[in-house]
């Protein structure tokens, strides 16, 4: 059975610090990682990591995939009270859309 | 671009009871997927629509159904309806496989 697993649960930081959030996952059948945030209901897209050790950047947001190491991280620079959220990473297979979630880390940051 | 919109926002049923979900996918995509979302057991896959054919199915009791439309548009059904059926139910297009899926705000299902 497909796992994800993300770390930590939830994390504290406050404003202008770098967090890093890890997503480690076992597949039968990998094709792609990909990072949402959910901040109310609907997740939004963040990255979608195909090759290992391609960084995908987005402003403040950076995400590097390990393929060998079967992980992901997702960095937040200078972090910002609208960054806190869950962060949900999630692993797609060879054939079709069916998405296996991590349990997410929830992100709050203090002013 | 419209996004992904799920109707109705929010549904309080009692138990016993069936529901129907609707969800309208963004313009050109193909694909939609069902998801559940409860603060236990997080997100999990229901099924996925690819051009009207279920194309994969998630470990979810046969009282889970959907069906897709030859527009995309796509409807998840619940019958007789449990108290743990109380989660968000989201909906994600996407062009294609493999592609990133776009989600939309979700309907909210109490069951009382």
């Amino acid at each position: 059975e497909d796992k994800v697993v993300q770390s930590p649960l939830s994390l504290v930081v406050h404003e202008g610090d770098t967090v890093t959030l890890n997503c480690s996952y076992e597949v039968t059948n990998f094709r792609s990682l990909l990072w949402y945030k959910q901040e109310k209901k609907a997740p939004t897209f963040l990255f979608m990591l195909t090759s290992s050790g391609i960084e995908k950047k987005s402003g403040r947001l950076s995400s590097i995939l390990d393929k060998k190491e079967l992980s992901s991280i997702l960095n937040i620079t200078a972090t910002q009270t609208g960054d806190s959220a869950i962060y949900l990473c999630a692993v797609i297979p060879n054939a079709g859309n069916m998405l296996t979630f991590g349990g997410g880390t929830r992100l709050m940051v203090k002013p | 671009k419209a996004g992904v919109t799920q109707t109705p926002r929010y549904l309080i049923k009692t138990r016993g009871q069936q529901v129907t979900l609707s969800c309208s996918p963004i313009s050109g995509h193909r694909s939609v997927s069902w998801y559940q979302q409860t603060p236990g057991q997080g997100l999990q896959f229901l099924f996925e629509y690819f051009s009207e054919t279920q194309r994969n199915k998630g470990n979810f009791p046969g009282r889970f159904s959907g069906r897709q439309f030859s527009n995309s548009r796509s409807e998840m059904n619940v019958s007789t309806l449990e108290l743990g059926d109380s989660a968000l139910y989201l909906c994600a297009s996407s062009p294609a496989a493999n592609e990133k899926l776009f989600f939309g705000s979700g309907t909210q299902l109490s069951v009382l």
